[in-house]
């Protein structure tokens, strides 16, 4: 199957961390990305990842993933009023690697 | 670069009208990517070309659908006959055909069909 799972709703306060969990079932998954959404508006890309890393730093976003768990997690260090959006999760395969399977999104609602 | 265009941003009809979409991608981008996204659920899969090919269609690209990318350029996709479950956002997506390259999205045409 190539279901990707994301919780619905992460409500942060500025300044704090944010975690975006995100878990996907297809084994053969070669690179999985982060697309932020604001209202209206369509996917703008993060960060993305190869399988065969743990981890990816770039500026305030840290992604984690473990690959035994099918886990892929996105961190927001210092979460600010304009990272409030849909963020979505999803995951490539090495024989259709443009034909994304996305997650159902996570809203991510920051406060003041 | 001015990133993927599409036009319109919305588009409202009656239902058994038919509609065009269009999409300009990022330039020097020989894959373009659509995708549908329904309220409260990440984009969908619809069919994507290598320059004027079309490699892939998804099985909810129903007869009433058709994309073309004539010179490998910018792309169409067309709705014949619209129904009222065809509303959503139409999303454009380009990008290298490099492995593991990722896709840059445009804004997308909301169509609402009543």
């Amino acid at each position: 199957g190539e279901d990707v799972e994301q919780s619905l709703f992460l409500s942060v306060r500025e300044g704090d961390s944010s975690v975006i969990n995100c878990t996907y079932t297809d084994s053969s998954s070669t690179y999985l990305y982060w697309y932020k959404q604001e209202p209206g508006a369509g996917l703008q890309l993060l960060t993305y990842i190869f399988s065969n890393m743990d981890m990816k730093q770039d500026q305030r976003l840290t992604v984690l993933l473990n690959k035994k768990d099918k886990h892929l997690s996105l961190r927001i260090a210092d979460t600010q009023t304009g990272d409030s959006a849909i963020y979505f999760c999803a995951e490539s395969i090495t024989d259709s690697w443009g034909k994304l399977q996305f997650g159902a999104g996570t809203q991510v609602v920051v406060t003041p | 670069d001015t990133g993927v265009s599409q036009d319109p941003r919305h588009k409202i009809t009656k239902r058994g009208q038919n509609v065009t979409f269009r999409c300009d991608p990022i330039s020097e981008h020989n894959r373009l990517y659509w995708y549908r996204q329904t309220l409260g659920q990440g984009p969908e899969f619809l069919t994507y070309f290598q320059n004027e090919a079309q490699l892939e269609k998804s099985r909810l690209l129903s007869d009433r659908f058709s994309a073309e990318r004539p010179k490998g350029s910018f792309s169409t996709l067309e709705i014949q006959r619209t129904e009222q479950g065809d509303s959503a956002m139409y999303l454009c997506a380009s990008s290298l055909a490099v492995l593991g390259e990722p896709l840059h999205f445009g804004n997308g045409t909301r169509l609402t069909v009543t």
